[in-house]
């Protein structure tokens, strides 16, 4: 079945620094979820991107969609305590199904 | 306000003690769906549903069932729970097939003793 590899596990930062973790899917996907959980919190949607190639910005969040609609990234620039919690990505591979496949997310601690 | 509700928010049981996990959403939904957490295996979704009486397996189905008689409401159902089904559940909907924003329930704490 369809596997999205979310890397790093962790990571840690010092505050003002930049941010990015990276999903890689094992197919080809329809479309590609970005969400945010803060510790003893439910998954917040941040986005979903759709089209191969795609860039969407959030004010300091940077969204991007592989050419190949294989794999995508979030960037945080500059980040804040605020940022902190767990990002999960979500592939859906499409053809009429709403199946949702996360990856394992990575958890952002940022120290002040 | 638009809201997922769950109930219980959290439940300690016995295993093979039949339980329910309701779940409730009042945005008029077409989708609904099931994950579960467990540290270091992230979310995997259980089952889903695109609408009424419509509802298919997701990565992790077995051991759970699910009905969709009503659009508002998706419950959640353990016929014989076993501890390897402790874990942190959640509950979500969004209002189609590749639509933007999926709403997630506040979620419940299960545990199978």
């Amino acid at each position: 079945g369809q596997q999205v590899m979310q890397i790093p596990q962790y990571q840690h930062v010092q505050e003002g620094e930049d941010f990015t973790t990276y999903c890689n899917s094992s197919t080809t996907l329809s479309n590609i979820q970005w969400y945010k959980q803060r510790p003893g919190g439910h998954p917040v949607f941040l986005i979903q991107l759709v089209k191969s190639g795609e860039v969407k910005k959030q004010k300091r969040l940077t969204f991007q969609f592989g050419e190949a609609k294989k794999n995508s990234s979030l960037h945080i620039t500059a980040t804040q305590t605020t940022d902190v919690g767990t990002y999960f990505c979500a592939g859906n591979s499409g053809a009429g199904s709403y199946q949702l496949t996360f990856g394992k997310g990575t958890k952002l601690s940022v120290i002040p | 306000e638009a809201q997922v509700t769950q109930n219980p928010r959290y439940l300690i049981t016995v295993t093979g003690k039949k339980l329910t996990v309701t779940c409730s959403q009042n945005m008029n939904h077409e989708y609904m769906s099931w994950y579960r957490q467990d540290p270091g295996l992230g979310l995997r979704q259980i089952y889903y549903s695109m609408n009424v009486e419509v509802t298919d397996k997701g990565d992790v189905p077995e051991g759970y069932k699910v009905s969709r008689k009503e659009k508002r409401n998706f419950p959640l159902i353990l016929e014989s729970p076993s501890p390897n089904q402790t874990s942190l559940y959640f509950c979500a909907s969004a209002s189609g097939i590749n639509t933007d924003t999926q709403y997630f329930g506040p979620g419940t704490r299960l545990t199978v003793l």
